[in-house]
């Protein structure tokens, strides 16, 4: 079945960097989705991008869709501690209801 | 508007005893899914509800998973008899669009931790 590799697995960072993780797939998603996941919360969406090389910003996050479809990559500049939390990057096929996950980033965020 | 909540947060049973989770989606949403998380591992697909069907059940681990959707509302899922690997959070979801959509947001539930001791 379809699979995603996240990375990295956690960052420890100082407020005021940037961050950036990245998903690769060996299968083809149409939609590739960004979620957050803060603690005894469920997951929320941060950013869908809908056609391959599309780059889509949201605030201070940043993301793209590779141009093979098959990767992507999340970007948060400028940290703060309410960055903190796990990063899901997530596809989809057509039609859009099935969505296959990753395993998640832990980010850390020192002030 | 209030959003998807879940019931139980949490819940500890033994081995082979009998669980039922439930979900109320947002009110007026004809998609629900079930995902679920065991820990550190991605959060992993088990189902689909198009109101009360199951359009897709191709994640659901084995026959001692039972996921109803009875009137096409709230959603509950059995697990039984639990075992071990049953344990892990998991995470109900409901969507508006229908098919056809670019793009049907789901919206996330906080989640059931469940541990099968």
């Amino acid at each position: 079945g379809q699979q995603l590799n996240q990375s990295p697995q956690s960052m420890f960072i100082q407020e005021g960097e940037d961050v950036s993780m990245n998903c690769t797939s060996s299968s083809i998603f149409n939609t590739w989705l960004w979620y957050k996941q803060d603690p005894g919360e469920g997951p929320v969406l941060l950013i869908a991008l809908y056609k391959a090389g599309e780059l889509t910003s949201n605030g201070r996050l940043t993301a793209q869709f590779g141009i093979t479809r098959k990767d992507s990559f999340l970007n948060i500049s400028a940290s703060i501690p309410s960055d903190v939390g796990i990063y899901f990057c997530a596809g989809q096929l057509s039609g859009g209801f099935k969505t296959i996950f990753g395993a998640g980033t832990r980010l850390f965020v020192k002030a | 508007e209030a959003g998807v909540t879940q019931f139980p947060s949490h819940s500890v049973i033994e081995k082979g005893q009998t669980v039922t989770l439930r979900c109320d989606p947002i009110s007026g949403h004809d998609n629900l899914y079930w995902y679920r998380r065991v820990m550190g591992k991605e959060i992993k697909f088990l189902l689909h509800f198009v109101k009360e069907s199951k359009q897709d059940e191709s994640g659901m681990p084995n026959n001692r998973f039972l996921a109803e959707r009875t009137g096409g509302t709230y959603s509950t899922l059995k697990v039984q008899p639990a075992e071990l690997e049953d344990s892990g959070v998991y995470f109900c979801a409901s969507s508006q669009a229908g098919r056809g959509s670019l793009y049907n947001e789901q919206f996330f539930g906080p989640g059931t931790r469940l541990t099968v001791l």
